[in-house]
């Protein structure tokens, strides 16, 4: 088995401010995901990986960056965190082309 | 691009009834996974199910490619089925997965 975690847990910022979230898993998984989930609604992708140093945007992408340096972790930057903006950001691993699995979540709070 | 629809968008029932959930999109799928969400909670795959019949436990779901549809099936329904059930899809060489708005469940003694 094994496990994704994302950091930090709750994240809280200025509006303007620049804020990275982090996932980290130790499947061995070839893609990672990037997710945007508002309160009472789906999921809609934001950037995903293949691989390593590969990034692929999805429907979301725009206010947010992406990085993935090594295989096991990808992270997100939002380049300028809305006022008012409440989110979670649900990170996911999967093999090539299969089942997905879900970290616990980032919980966003911008003052 | 690809959509996913999900309905019912909710769905209430007695301790005890079975559930029928269903997802349709708009694209040949070939990833299809079921979740469940319960609020406030993160994602936990039910089942992976591209095609044909799968089972855990009390959930069966059943994926007809050609037909563009997944359904999954609660048996024998307990209050702490009660959250939100998500279908997403990807197609042929795409990895690009889309999700349903989701179906709310509601199970009341």
């Amino acid at each position: 088995g094994g496990i994704i975690t994302q950091t930090p847990k709750f994240l809280i910022g200025q509006e303007g401010q620049k804020l990275t979230l982090k996932c980290q898993q130790n499947f061995n998984h070839d893609t990672m995901y990037w997710y945007r989930q508002d309160s009472g609604k789906g999921l809609r992708l934001i950037y995903y990986s293949i691989t390593e140093n590969d990034l692929q945007k999805g429907d979301l992408s725009e206010g947010y960056d992406a990085s993935r340096e090594k295989k096991s972790s990808f992270s997100l930057t939002v380049t300028s965190a809305q006022k008012n903006e409440m989110a979670v950001f649900l990170c996911a691993s999967s093999i090539k082309l299969g089942e997905q699995y879900f970290g616990p979540g980032t919980r966003l709070t911008v003052l | 691009g690809q959509q996913v629809q999900q309905s019912p968008a909710s769905l209430v029932l007695q301790e005890g009834e079975n559930a029928e959930l269903q997802c349709n999109f708009s694209s040949t799928a070939t990833q299809l996974q079921w979740f469940y969400q319960r609020p406030g909670g993160s994602l936990v795959s039910l089942l992976y199910n591209p095609s044909g019949t799968k089972h855990t436990g009390r959930l069966t779901s059943t994926t007809v490619t050609k037909e563009r549809r997944s359904s999954l099936h609660i048996s024998s329904s307990q209050i702490t089925d009660s959250g939100t059930y998500f279908c997403a899809m990807a197609n042929y060489g795409n990895e690009k997965i889309t999700f349903g708005a989701g179906t709310k469940l509601t199970i009341k003694p």
